[in-house]
């Protein structure tokens, strides 16, 4: 079965800090894989998609297929991106697969 | 416009009751997705409707679970007997194809007493 794994549940970093949110993954294909966003008191939201290679408020991600490893990074922490991030692939049919989230606290 | 609604948004129920939570998606999206996402983890894939046909629903955990989208609109996941173990939070997501942006709602938070 896929999987996505996100080793930690919080990563707690100061403002201006380097931020990596880890992920890896398994799973028998090409995957495709996405990071997604939930602050405070919103709705899940989608950060951003390996495919488009974006840059978005400042986070990239480089899907690694030698590491499996989708890692999410920010050179620079700002207070407001303080949230819960989860990492996710897309299986067949479209439906995603999720990892269980990390929690970033950016302190001032 | 407005964004995935679903209603309501708490729901307590009594062990053994049956629940209807309710979705609306973005007007003319094709695909909706149900999701269940327990405390602490991530979110775990339910069911998945291409318009009004369920294409997939190998995420539904027992035959308790039943999900409809009759016109190829609105969405209701219904619960019966629900058990403690089914207490989560519900999310809808909807997109406008089966490759595009899911658009994700507030969610339903159930919790079984």
């Amino acid at each position: 079965a896929q999987r996505v794994t996100q080793p930690e549940k919080l990563l707690s970093v100061f403002k201006g800090a380097p931020v990596e949110l880890k992920c890896n993954y398994s799973y028998s294909g090409s995957p495709e894989l996405f990071w997604y966003v939930q602050y405070s008191r919103q709705r899940l939201q989608l950060l951003l998609r390996h495919i488009s290679r974006e840059s978005i408020k400042g986070f990239t991600a480089d899907l690694n297929k030698g590491e499996t490893s989708f890692h999410l990074k920010k050179p620079f922490a700002q207070e407001e991106d303080s949230a819960m991030y989860y990492c996710a692939l897309v299986e067949y049919g479209n439906k995603l697969v999720f990892g269980a989230g990390t929690i970033l606290r950016v302190k001032s | 416009g407005a964004g995935v609604s679903q209603s309501p948004r708490y729901k307590v129920a009594k062990r053994g009751q049956d629940v209807a939570l309710r979705c609306d998606p973005i007007s003319g999206h094709v695909s909706l997705f149900w999701y269940q996402q327990a405390l602490g983890q991530g979110p775990e894939f339910l069911t998945y409707f291409q318009n009004e046909a369920q294409l997939d629903k190998s995420g539904l955990p027992s035959d308790r679970f039943f999900a409809e989208r009759p016109e190829g609109s609105v969405s209701t996941l219904k619960i019966q007997r629900t058990q403690q173990e089914d207490s989560a939070v519900y999310l809808c997501a909807s997109s406008e194809d089966r490759n595009t942006e899911a658009f994700f709602g507030q969610g339903t938070r159930l919790t079984v007493v």
